[in-house]
């Protein structure tokens, strides 16, 4: 059972213009959620998050915007450039007595310039 | 230069034998952990470590073991009791394993039976 849930196995999107990418997931007790993006032949590497009890968090070009109600995440890129291809994973981390990160699947982004 | 160092990238390996997949941090990171990765899925969890000499068991951790003798190394073994071993295996840590730590990631081990 797939708790995070990224529907979308690629996207693609011309430079200059807005990235979005989205996530779901099924356990309302998750405390934080991140998004990583991974490059080929390298580690995913962290690249902004949000607490649950916030709605939103900017960083730069990238913002991550979390409806609670929905259970949706989405992690806005504007603009996008060429550089931000790679795989964009959402994550969510449950308090199980230690800390647990539970990803999803990924989503491969293609900016094309 | 502080990272996480994963050795070897790709690793073959016959059926029946056991393998060690390495992975040393000098990050100072308490927290040590093992992914797997496989085809259309997320990173998930084989094993955990919040601090030496100690570990738990991730979501996936039957046919796999691990130790953490030394704060900087979490070796990963294998064993041939895990059926799939085939796929691609991170390692991360983070400095404690608390809410609003993100993990810092090797670049991965790729693993094939022969």
């Amino acid at each position: 059972d797939q708790q995070v849930k990224q529907n979308s196995p690629s996207l693609s999107v011309q430079e200059g213009r807005i990235s979005i990418l989205n996530c779901d997931y099924t356990n309302s007790m998750f405390d934080y959620f991140l998004w990583y993006k991974k490059y080929p032949a390298e580690g995913p590497t962290f690249l902004i998050s949000i607490s649950s009890i916030k709605d939103k968090n900017e960083d730069g070009r990238f913002t991550v915007f979390l409806n609670k109600s929905a259970k949706h995440l989405s992690l806005h890129i504007v603009p996008s450039q060429p550089g931000d291809s790679a795989v964009y994973f959402c994550a969510a981390i449950l308090n199980t007595g230690g800390f647990k990160t539970i990803f999803g699947a990924g989503t491969r982004l293609f900016v094309k310039a | 230069d502080g990272g996480i160092t994963q050795s070897p990238k790709y690793l073959f390996r016959k059926e029946g034998q056991n393998v060690t997949l390495s992975c040393e941090q000098n990050l100072n990171h308490d927290a040590m952990y093992w992914y797997r990765q496989d085809p259309g899925q997320g990173l998930r969890l084989i094993y955990y470590s919040q601090i030496v000499n100690d570990f738990q068991k991730g979501d996936i951790a039957e046919g796999y073991s691990v130790s953490r003798e030394k704060k900087e190394s979490f070796p990963l073994t294998v064993t041939s009791a895990q059926k799939n071993p085939t796929a691609f295996y991170l390692c991360a840590s983070s400095p404690t394993n608390t809410l609003n730590q993100p993990q810092h990631f090797g670049d991965g081990t790729r693993l094939s039976i022969l």
